[in-house]
């Protein structure tokens, strides 16, 4: 079936890496994407990865991506309070001539001053 | 440079009514997608719309119903309101049927009471 899985919370103090992890379930998926979710907006897109790669650094994040275990993971570098935020992960899969995107249930991310 | 944007932000119906929802594409986008967001969850796909096409639908009932415009802006239709529809609705869009990446509307809070 298709299930994208994360922990529920996680919770650092300012200035330390946070890393936030996903497994999916697709092995079809082409793109796989990073959403940060504040309270009472939308969801903003923060970095995706191509299924061919291992890993993106793009300024404080780095994503990586374990093909064979289905496994991505959301690093934040130097993590501050603004970074407190509900963390999506995403897998884009084909589907019938178009693509599906198929979102975890997120990850609650709480920086401690 | 205009992103997606979504109206109304906040809407309170009784059960049994009817809601339409809309959404403005990102400028440049041509594909716009519907999810819904229950509390505590993840976005859950509701349809995609393509050149004022439904080209694919996620597993929700025939009360829920969309359109696109020939300026690809879309509506979301929910008919015979019910209790468990009360949810934060997305509007998402992308360019043609690859579909990536997706950027997101700040939402539509509905309440059904």
């Amino acid at each position: 079936g298709e299930d994208v899985e994360q922990s529920l919370f996680l919770s650092v103090r300012e200035g330390d890496s946070s890393v936030i992890n996903c497994t999916y379930t697709d092995s079809s998926s082409t793109y796989l994407y990073w959403y940060k979710q504040e309270p009472g907006a939308g969801l903003q897109l923060l970095t995706y990865i191509f299924s061919n790669m291992d890993m993106k650094q793009d300024q404080r994040l780095t994503v990586l991506l374990n093909k064979k275990d289905k496994h991505l993971s959301l690093r934040i570098a130097d993590t501050q309070t603004g970074d407190s935020a509900i963390y999506f992960c995403a897998e884009r899969a084909p589907t019938s001539g178009t693509y599906k995107y198929i979102f975890g249930t997120g990850t609650r991310l709480k920086v401690l001053a | 440079d205009a992103g997606v944007t979504q109206s109304p932000t906040h809407l309170i119906k009784t059960r049994g009514q009817q809601v339409t929802l809309r959404c403005s594409p990102k400028s440049g986008h041509d594909t716009v997608s519907w999810y819904q967001q229950a509390l505590g969850q993840g976005p859950q796909f509701i349809f995609q719309y393509y050149e004022e096409e439904e080209r694919q639908r996620g597993n929700f009932p025939d009360r829920f119903s969309g359109h696109q415009f020939p300026n690809y802006s879309s509506e979301l239709n929910v008919n015979a309101l019910l209790l468990g529809d009360s949810a934060l609705y997305l509007c998402a869009s992308g360019a043609g049927l690859l579909n990536s990446p997706l950027h997101f509307g700040n939402g539509t809070r509905l309440t059904v009471t």
